[in-house]
């Protein structure tokens, strides 16, 4: 098993471009999130899926958007990518919304100028 | 809304010490907390997670408390090693409502273990 992984690992882009994180997992979870992490904040989530077919707002959606394409693969995209969008993003999975652990993938490593 | 705090930012050690980490949170209503380790530019790794109807968690040289009540859990490391050296997050699961499912996560304690 692979478990979460994430594409790609790093992406520098330039202000205004677009670009899609991607993330799949083979544990069969229902439930998937995307979080991103930045210096001196912790994380924070962005997005989450608790089921296939639906999407919810997390804390801090405002520049994103997110696609829970099958049970497997939850993606991120930034439209128009801003400087504070700098930042590590991690999805994670689990079971279910709720009661389970939260596995999480290696992380992307994005840079806006 | 919820409120992680862990303290202390930073530490560093001699190998060998025992450690507490310590984390803090704002709203009891939680299902379960968990620890995480974090190594320069990787992922989370899952350490611990207690339920919320538990008191305390071991793995190995690792005890994690928890006192829902009063919004604390602890994270006991015993005769730490320099491989430990790591940013140990603490992360609590909400259980209510529109944040059901919601981890909310510390800022984290980086730590140092030297030889």
């Amino acid at each position: 098993n692979a478990g979460v992984t994430q594409t790609p690992k790093f992406q520098v882009l330039k202000t205004g471009q677009s670009m899609t994180l991607q993330c799949a997992q083979d544990m069969n979870h229902n439930s998937m999130y995307w979080y991103r992490q930045d210096p001196g904040m912790g994380l924070r989530l962005i997005y989450y899926s608790a089921s296939e077919g639906t999407t919810d707002k997390g804390e801090v959606p405002n520049g994103y958007n997110v696609s829970r394409l099958n049970k497997r693969e939850f993606s991120l995209r930034l439209e128009s990518a801003a400087p504070s969008q700098t930042s590590v993003y991690f999805c994670a999975s689990s079971r279910d919304r709720g009661f389970y652990e939260q596995y999480f993938g290696p992380g992307t490593r994005l840079t806006v100028t | 809304k919820q409120e992680v705090t862990q303290i202390p930012a930073a530490l560093s050690v001699p190998e060998g010490e025992n450690l507490v980490l310590n984390c803090s949170f704002t709203d009891s209503a939680i299902y379960n907390l968990q620890w995480f380790r974090q190594d320069p530019g990787k992922g989370l790794t899952s350490l611990l997670l207690i339920q919320s109807s538990q008191r305390e968690q071991t793995s190995g040289r690792l005890n994690a408390s928890l006192d829902k009540s009063s919004g604390r859990s602890t994270l006991y490391i015993a005769a730490s090693q320099p491989g430990d050296s790591a940013t140990y997050l603490c992360a609590v699961l909400a259980d209510r409502g529109s944040t059901l499912g919601r981890l909310y996560f510390g800022r984290g304690t980086q730590l140092t273990v030297w030889p």
